[in-house]
């Protein structure tokens, strides 16, 4: 089926390193959207890239799609504390146009040490 | 406005009995979408309503689980009878945007452990 992988399953970093995690698709996406999922939280929306290649920044976070749109990162500059929490990016892959099913990757659990 | 609401928020039950999630959308919201995360591992995509209709459900797992949303509005999710696997926190999301693109919004889950 499907699959979306993210790696690293993990990162601890010491607050003020930088941060990646990257996320691979099997199958070309239509767009890919980023959330956070804070501990005993919920996912939030971060951000959506649709154009191949696209880069988008907010802050201290830079969002790139890839040129094949099978792949896409998420870049943290000088992390903080309040970083802390999974990243997950989620593929939204089309069926001929049937559906628009959202497909979360395996997700990117961050740790800050102060 | 109010986010997308969820209930119970945590539910014990042992195997074999039935339990019931319920989701609000947020209002006007004619997506809804019904995921799962299993012991910290990714969410899972269970499947999707657009309105009353359910325009995706390849993620439910068997037909021990059942959604419906009847009017258009709230949804529920059984499950019955409950196994051990089913454990998890179900997400409930809604969007806005027509066929379903756009930003997800999460409910803070419902956490079903079955003993």
């Amino acid at each position: 089926g499907q699959q979306v992988m993210q790696i690293p399953q993990y990162q601890h970093v010491q607050e003020g390193e930088d941060f990646t995690t990257y996320c691979n698709s099997s199958t070309t996406l239509s767009n890919i959207q980023w959330y956070k999922q804070r501990p005993g939280g919920h996912p939030v929306f971060l951000i959506q890239l649709v154009k191949s290649g696209e880069v988008k920044k907010q802050k201290r976070l830079t969002f790139q799609f890839g040129e094949a749109k099978k792949n896409s990162s998420l870049h943290i500059t000088a992390t903080q504390t309040t970083d802390v929490g999974t990243y997950f990016c989620a593929g939204r892959m089309n069926y001929g146009g049937a559906t628009n099913k959202l497909i979360f990757g395996t997700g990117t659990l961050l740790a800050v040490q102060p | 406005e109010a986010g997308v609401t969820q209930f119970p928020s945590h539910s014990v039950i042992e195997k074999g009995q039935t339990v019931t999630l319920r989701c609000d959308p947020i209002s006007g919201h004619d997506n809804l979408y019904w995921y799962r995360r299993v012991m910290g591992k990714e969410i899972k995509f269970l499947l999707h309503f657009v309105k009353e209709s359910k325009q995706d459900e390849s993620g439910m797992p068997n037909n021990r689980f059942l959604a419906e949303r009847t009017g258009g509005t709230y949804s529920t999710l059984k499950v019955q009878p409950a196994e051990l696997e089913d454990s998890g926190v179900y997400f409930c999301a809604s969007s806005l945007s027509p066929g379903g693109i756009g930003e997800l919004f999460f409910g803070e889950g419902s956490r079903l452990t079955v003993l």
